[in-house]
C-alpha cells in the first residue's frame, strides 16, 4: 500500500478556473505536509507546507488539511497557464529536521486557454 | 542567497560502473537528504545525512552510499551500476536557524540525471 495517494491525472482546468488537487494519506502518525510543483525536467520546488488541521492560504494557493480523514488538499484559484504542471503531496512523521519526506506519484495538471 | 546545486547535471555510465554525485545545501542548511525520482515517479527517499552521519536510510541496497563534509556538502556514491539505476537524482537540503522557516522544509537542487546504458 502507498504511504501518500495522488490521482496521476491528466486533470484539465480552464484559464482562470479553480483547480484542486487531492490526496490521501496512510501513516497517521504523519505530522507536516508539503505540495511541490514540478515542471517537466525540472526538480520539484515547494509551494506550501501545512502542519495544523484547516486551511492555509499563500496568494493563489489554498492548502488544506484534514487530518481525522488523513486529506491533504491543494486549490489553485485563477489558473494560469504557467500553473501546468506536476504536483506532488508529501508527507513526514517530525517537526524536525530529522524527517525523511514520503512522496505521493503526483498529479499532472493542464491549465486550457 | 545560494540556493542548492548539484553536480554534474548529466552523466551516463555503462553497467557495472560507479558514480559519484555531489550536493551542496542550501545557505544555512546543515542536513542533505538524497532522492531517486524514475520517470512518472514521485521522489523515493534514499537516505538523510546530518552531522556527517546517515542518519536515516529508505529502502535502497548497500550499493547507494553516501558521505556528508564538514561544509554539510554531501556525496551520493552509486556501485555496481544497473539499467535500473537510471533516473533523475535529487538532493534536498533543511534544517538550521532559518528565521523561523520550520526545520523540516526540504528545497530541492536541480537534479543530476543519470543514464545507465
Amino acid at each position: 500500500q502507498k504511504e501518500v495517494e495522488q490521482n496521476s491525472g491528466p486533470l484539465s482546468v480552464p484559464e482562470g478556473a479553480i483547480a484542486s488537487l487531492n490526496c490521501t494519506y496512510s501513516d497517521r502518525g504523519s505530522q507536516s505536509f508539503f505540495w511541490y510543483r514540478q515542471y517537466s525536467g525540472k526538480s520539484p520546488e515547494l509551494i506550501m507546507s501545512i502542519y495544523s488541521n484547516g486551511d492555509k492560504e499563500d496568494g493563489r494557493f489554498t492548502a488544506q488539511l484534514n487530518k481525522a480523514s488523513q486529506y491533504v488538499s491543494l486549490l489553485i484559484r485563477d489558473s494560469q497557464p504557467s500553473d501546468s504542471a506536476t504536483y506532488l503531496c508529501a508527507a513526514t512523521a517530525l517537526y524536525s529536521s530529522a524527517s525523511k519526506i514520503i512522496f505521493g506519484s503526483g498529479t499532472r495538471l493542464s491549465i486550457r486557454p | 542567497d545560494a540556493g542548492v546545486t548539484q553536480s554534474p547535471t548529466h552523466l551516463i555510465k555503462t553497467r557495472g560502473q560507479q558514480v559519484t554525485l555531489r550536493c551542496s545545501p542550501k545557505s544555512g542548511h546543515d542536513t542533505v537528504s538524497w532522492y531517486q525520482q524514475a520517470l512518472g515517479q514521485g521522489p523515493q527517499f534514499i537516505f538523510q545525512y546530518y552531522e556527517e552521519e546517515e542518519r536515516q536510510r529508505g529502502n535502497f541496497p548497500d550499493r547507494f552510499s553516501g558521505h556528508q563534509f564538514p561544509n554539510y556538502s554531501s556525496e551520493l556514491n552509486v556501485n555496481a551500476l544497473l539499467l535500473g539505476d537510471s533516473a533523475l537524482y535529487l538532493c534536498a537540503s533543511s534544517g538550521g536557524a532559518s528565521g523561523g522557516i520550520p526545520y523540516n522544509e526540504q528545497f530541492f537542487g536541480p537534479g543530476t540525471r543519470l543514464t545507465v546504458l
